[in-house]
């Protein structure tokens, strides 16, 4: 599976728009992008994922560039309950279910 | 519905014991997964399972046996508990390998 990147933290203020990105330049044509978030001491929590299309849900919107090596989270109105680390996962259709985690980016937003 | 269910919430060890972290899922999913999250980091993938019977390990597999015996159901082993393994156990689970996945709301053990 492909590695991604992502910014370490991120600051974003209440009720503004939240871009997360993500970097995964070696990703292949049948690798999904995954997001999960973790609030504080909670079980991460699924949040969308998409191969090539955007894709919006009642959480967030995910944009995934035409040449499918970078993409971003948008939550569009960001509230405090959104602080949390947020991760970008890349995952193969083929690969038997298996989840890798990285270090997610912390989203603090501020009043 | 109760989603993922792990038993017990808190737990104390002492080093050389063993117990069994137990998960329980009720929506017929086939893909399950544990997970391991020490203090101010990322989590590790244990083992994982892709359906009853079936299991494999994960990225930190050593310490752990699970087996999956049932679809609903699917405990993770602490042979002989180890300092070291004080974490965060989290297990998950996926309808199918494609989807998003389900996580329970942890078991935190202390091996002292």
């Amino acid at each position: 599976d492909a590695k991604t990147t992502q910014p370490t933290s991120m600051d974003c203020a209440e009720g503004r728009a939240a871009n997360l990105p993500c970097n995964h330049s070696t990703i292949s044509g049948n690798e999904y992008v995954y997001w999960y978030r973790q609030i504080h001491s909670q079980g991460p929590q699924y949040i969308i994922h998409g191969l090539k299309n955007n894709e919006t849900n009642e959480m967030a919107s995910l944009i995934i560039t035409e040449d499918r090596k970078s993409s971003t989270l948008i939550l569009p109105h960001a509230t405090l309950r959104d602080t949390a680390v947020y991760y970008c996962i890349v995952r193969a259709s083929s690969n038997t279910g298996k989840l890798i985690f990285g270090q997610g980016t912390t989203l603090q937003v501020k009043p | 519905n109760a989603g993922v269910t792990q038993t017990p919430k808190f737990q104390v060890l002492k080093t050389g014991q063993s117990m069994t972290l137990q998960c329980a899922q009720d929506m017929n999913h086939e893909y399950m997964s544990w997970y391991r999250q020490d203090p101010g980091m990322g989590l590790r993938l244990i083992h994982y399972s892709v359906g009853a019977g079936i299991t494999d390990q994960g990225e930190v597999p050593n310490g752990y046996n699970v087996s999956r015996s049932t679809t609903e159901d699917f405990p993770l082993r602490l042979l002989s508990a180890a300092p070291s393994q004080t974490s965060v156990y989290f297990c998950a689970s996926s309808y199918t390998k494609d989807l998003g996945y389900t996580f329970g709301s942890g078991t935190r053990l202390t091996v002292v």
